[in-house]
């Protein structure tokens, strides 16, 4: 079955020091892949989505379809980047609903 | 804007009691997706509705059932609760179509489920 990780339940890091969230999914075809967040006190919403490249908020992630990672990176954090980060995916025949990982919190200490 | 709208925002229910779940998407949305989220995991796909009808379901057993009204709003049942069942349940609404490829889910903030 399809299954989505995220190896750290806490990452903790000090401001300005460089964030990566790591993501790893199983799956052999080629999924389409998010990064959701959680501020505190606030919904789930969407951060970044592979296939638009984009970069929200200095946020990057890129997919590494050898290593079937998805791994969210951030060279500088700032504390308003504390929050709890999902990585999800969907598969290409099947966009109705996606498969999200256990969850990362990041903590950014000032 | 009021984006995705659930009630109640909590509830506590005793064990074999069954339970109603609220959610009004987001204006212009007409598909709505449920999702459960256990302390500590991340949500798990319950089921979707789309034109009235379940069009997916996620590993859930029947217990779990719902609804779509034809103004796009939804309900989520679950009868014969479990401890298990404590969760937030999350509704997320999407426009057929283009949810995942352009826009991804909008979800509401929830409600949290406590069986006792």
């Amino acid at each position: 079955a399809q299954r989505v990780t995220q190896p750290e339940k806490l990452l903790s890091v000090f401001k300005g020091a460089p964030v990566e969230l790591k993501c790893n999914y199983s799956y052999s075809g080629s999924p389409e892949l998010f990064w959701y967040v959680q501020y505190s006190r606030q919904r789930l919403q969407l951060l970044l989505r592979h296939i638009s490249r984009e970069s929200i908020k200095g946020f990057t992630a890129d997919l590494n379809k050898g290593e079937t990672s998805f791994h969210l990176k951030k060279p500088f954090a700032q504390e308003e980047d504390s929050a709890m980060y999902y990585c999800a995916l969907s598969l290409p025949y099947n966009t109705d609903k996606l498969i999200f990982g256990t969850g990362t919190r990041l903590q950014v200490f000032p | 804007d009021a984006g995705v709208t659930q009630s109640p925002t909590h509830l506590i229910k005793t064990r074999g009691q069954q339970v109603t779940l609220r959610c009004s998407p987001k204006s212009g949305h007409d598909t709505v997706s449920w999702y459960q989220q256990a302390l500590g995991q991340g949500p798990q796909f319950i089921f979707q509705y789309y034109e009235e009808e379940e069009r997916q379901r996620g590993n859930f057993p029947d217990r779990f059932s719902g609804h779509q009204f034809p103004n796009y709003s939804s309900e989520l049942n679950v009868n014969a609760l479990l401890l298990g069942d404590s969760a937030l349940y999350l509704c997320a609404s999407s426009l057929r179509d283009s949810a995942l490829k352009n826009y991804g889910y909008t979800f509401g903030s929830g409600t949290r489920l406590t069986v006792v």
